[in-house]
C-alpha cells in the first residue's frame, strides 16, 4: 500500500506530557499537510509543507507545537504540555503541487488525554 | 459562522435509495469545491474536485453540482449501499493559499437495509 501512514495509531497520555507523531506521505507528493479534526467536526488545518520549506501556519497552532519536515519527506508533528483540549484525531495529508489536485490522508492519530 | 455550512446534519435511507446531501459556502475567494468521504476512524477519502466552471462531476454513484453564482453545491448519491454509510464533508479551496482547504462539518449518512 503506497498511501499516507500515521503512526502511532492511537496514542494516550496524562496531561502535560510530550508527545509526537510521524507521518510517511506519498513518496512522489511534494505537499504535506496536518490537520485536527475533534468528534463531529470537519478537519481544521493546522500547516503545510512545501518540500521541507513550512510554507503556513494557522493561529490554532499554538507554541506547543511543532512541526518538521527535515528532508521533505517524512514529517513530525509535537506537541509539548498537553493539555486536555488537545484531545483530537490528527490527520496528515499529501498532494502533488498544484491548485486542483486531491489531498490524501492518512488514518490519523487519535490522541487521548488523560 | 462556519464558512462551510451542510445540511442535513444527519440522515438514514434505505439501502438501494437515492439521496442528496447539500452545502452552501461563503468561503473567497474561491478556486474549487470537493467533496471527502470519511468512514469512521479512517481518513477522508476524495470524490469528486469542481472548479468554478464546472457544474458537475460524477464518480461512480456520486454526483456533486456546483451553482458558483449562489455559492451552493450538492452530492446525489444513487442507489445506495450500506457501505456508504460515512460522513460526506464539503470542503472548499480558496484561490491562492497554498491548497488549504476548508472544510464542513459534515453529513452523517447511515443506509439501512
Amino acid at each position: 500500500d503506497t498511501g499516507v501512514s500515521q503512526d502511532p495509531r492511537h496514542k494516550i497520555t496524562k496531561r502535560g506530557q510530550n508527545v509526537t507523531f510521524r507521518c510517511d506521505p506519498i513518496s512522489e507528493h511534494n505537499r504535506l499537510y496536518w490537520y485536527r479534526q475533534t468528534l463531529g467536526q470537519g478537519p481544521e488545518f493546522l500547516t503545510y509543507f512545501q518540500n521541507e520549506a513550512q510554507l503556513e501556519k494557522s493561529r490554532l497552532l499554538s507554541d506547543r507545537f511543532s512541526a518538521e519536515r527535515p528532508k521533505g519527506s517524512f514529517s513530525t508533528l509535537e506537541i509539548q504540555r498537553t493539555e486536555q483540549g488537545d484531545s483530537a484525531m490528527y490527520l496528515c495529508a499529501s498532494s502533488p503541487t498544484g491548485w486542483d489536485q486531491p489531498q490524501h490522508f492518512g488514518d490519523g492519530t487519535r490522541l487521548s488525554i488523560l | 459562522k462556519n464558512q462551510v455550512e451542510q445540511s442535513p446534519q444527519s440522515l438514514i435511507i434505505l439501502e438501494g435509495k437515492n439521496c442528496t446531501l447539500q452545502c452552501n459556502y461563503t468561503v473567497s475567494p474561491f478556486s474549487n469545491l470537493r467533496w471527502y468521504k470519511q468512514d469512521t476512524g479512517r481518513g477522508p477519502v476524495s470524490l469528486t474536485i469542481m472548479t468554478f466552471s464546472e457544474n458537475t462531476k460524477s464518480n461512480g454513484r456520486y454526483t456533486a453540482t456546483l451553482d458558483a453564482d449562489t455559492k451552493q453545491s450538492s452530492l446525489h448519491i444513487t442507489a445506495s449501499q450500506l457501505s456508504d454509510s460515512a460522513s460526506y464533508i464539503c470542503v472548499v479551496k480558496l484561490t491562492g493559499g497554498g491548497n488549504k482547504l476548508t472544510f464542513g462539518t459534515g453529513t452523517q449518512l447511515k443506509v439501512e437495509l
